[in-house]
């Protein structure tokens, strides 16, 4: 089964709006990363976000985790067209070092 | 720094024929991933290396697919034979992990991504 399941698979907002995407995952975790990938384009990081951690901040964005619930969520305050992507979250399980990738929510940000 | 280098951009090759993928990681990082992502099955990691040893690869579909990497400069990613099911992006990437500290566990930071490699098998 696959970690790292997004939530929603897309969204469309308008410019100005804030859009939340969420992610769960089934194991024990290291870390949680979210990425961004343009179309046709390679992923670029985000943000990383620490078990131990629950709430981090990067400009615009912010990303909670909650352990107990295998759950992160990624939100993108003040919407700008160039926010236009594919959003992936990653997991690190405990005792691993690669990043397993989830399905993506795919943004489209209407100006 | 140029980033991740990944060459060609673009492969068109038929069926049965062999294909090598190339990747130049970021200088001074001691762990690269190849992955593969299609429309059907998402991003996939097919092996990573640290320290130029290959630490997994479960994720290689078959024995057509092998990867290398002679040196911490240069890593490999070859399909022979190729067929058209093997038609997708694919992406190398590097990062450091850092050893663990005392009673620790090791640290796995951001990965960077090359802009991919587009194969398309007929």
């Amino acid at each position: 089964s696959q970690q790292g399941e997004e939530d929603p698979q897309a969204l469309s907002i308008q410019e100005g709006e804030n859009a939340t995407m969420n992610c769960s995952y089934k194991t024990s975790i290291n870390n949680l990363q979210w990425y961004r990938q343009n179309s046709g384009r390679g992923l670029v990081h985000l943000i990383l976000i620490r078990s131990n951690e629950r709430e981090k901040h990067s400009g615009r964005l912010r990303v909670t985790l909650d352990t107990s619930k295998k759950s992160s969520s990624l939100l993108i305050t003040a919407s700008r067209a160039a926010d236009t992507a594919s959003y992936f979250c990653a997991t690190v399980s405990t005792g691993r070092r690669a990043l397993t990738f989830g399905s993506g929510t795919r943004l489209q940000v209407q100006p | 720094d140029a980033g991740v280098i990944q060459s060609p951009r673009h492969e068109v090759t038929e069926m049965g024929q062999e294909v090598t993928l190339r990747c130049k990681p970021i200088s001074g990082h001691n762990s690269l991933f190849w992955y593969r992502q299609t429309m059907m099955r998402g991003l996939e990691l097919l092996i990573y290396f640290n320290n130029n040893v290959p630490i997994d690869d479960s994720g290689m579909p078959e024995d057509r697919f092998s990867a290398k990497m002679p040196n911490a400069s240069f890593s490999t990613l070859k399909i022979q034979p190729s067929e058209p099911r093997d038609s997708a992006v694919y992406f190398c990437a590097s990062s450091i992990i850092l050893p663990p500290a005392s009673g620790g566990t090791r640290l796995v930071n951001e990965q960077f991504f090359g802009p991919g490699t587009r194969l398309t098998v007929l």
